[in-house]
């Protein structure tokens, strides 16, 4: 049982480059979220879907897009990276206001 | 709107002694309350949330609605409890899951 699974681990892009990061759970979740974590400010929510074909904003959307392209995967995507956007990236699912459940983390540096 | 504040960033402690991790919320409706916890490289876990009122590794928290707040107790603080704690909040009906700044709890032997 994986839970859920986030590609890659690490990243390093070059300012203006793009990027997609991946996200899957196995667990038949309705709800999935995309957070940023970053020292003295925990964690951000940047996108979030309440289901499958929904999506909306979170605190801090700029800069990202995302597509929930079935149950089981929720994608975030970087268009034109920027410094301000390193940060670990986690993914979680969850299902009715119980345990969410976290990716193991995507350390992204932008240079 | 949603928001979950956690006064303070760091918490330090003598093994043994007592602890407490703060949290306040802001919601209009009905909230569900969590504290998630973040060992050194493991991934972010639930700890407890306020609905299931259990102690789960010596925690407990009480939600207290007139004071917003659901605060992290443990009365004697152990060198394992060294971890990032994050207090959560999302509505009752599922909607999205916002968290805290944080806190680092560290346990001096």
């Amino acid at each position: 049982n994986a839970g859920v699974t986030q590609t890659p681990k690490f990243q390093v892009l070059k300012t203006g480059q793009s990027m997609t990061l991946q996200c899957a759970q196995d667990m038949n979740h309705n709800s999935m979220y995309w957070y940023r974590q970053d020292p003295g400010m925990g964690l951000r929510l940047i996108y979030y879907s309440a289901s499958e074909g929904t999506t909306d904003k979170g605190e801090v959307p700029n800069g990202y897009n995302v597509s929930r392209l079935n149950k089981r995967e929720f994608s975030l995507r970087l268009e034109s990276a920027a410094p301000s956007q390193t940060s670990v990236y986690f993914c979680a699912s969850v299902e009715s206001n119980t345990e969410a459940f976290f990716g193991q983390g995507t350390r992204l540096t932008v240079v | 709107a949603q928001r979950v504040t956690q006064p303070e960033k760091l918490l330090s402690v003598f093994k043994g002694a007592p602890v407490e991790l703060k949290c306040n919320y802001s919601y209009s409706g009905s909230p569900e309350l969590f504290w998630y916890v973040q060992y050194s490289r493991q991934r972010l876990q639930l700890l407890l949330r306020h609905i299931s009122r259990e102690s789960i590794k010596g925690f407990t928290a009480d939600l207290n609605k007139g004071e917003t707040s659901f605060h992290l107790k443990k009365p004697f603080a152990q060198e394992e409890d060294s971890a990032m704690y994050y207090c959560a909040l999302s509505g009752l009906y599922g909607n999205k899951l916002v968290f805290g700044a944080g806190t680092i709890l560290r346990v001096k032997s």
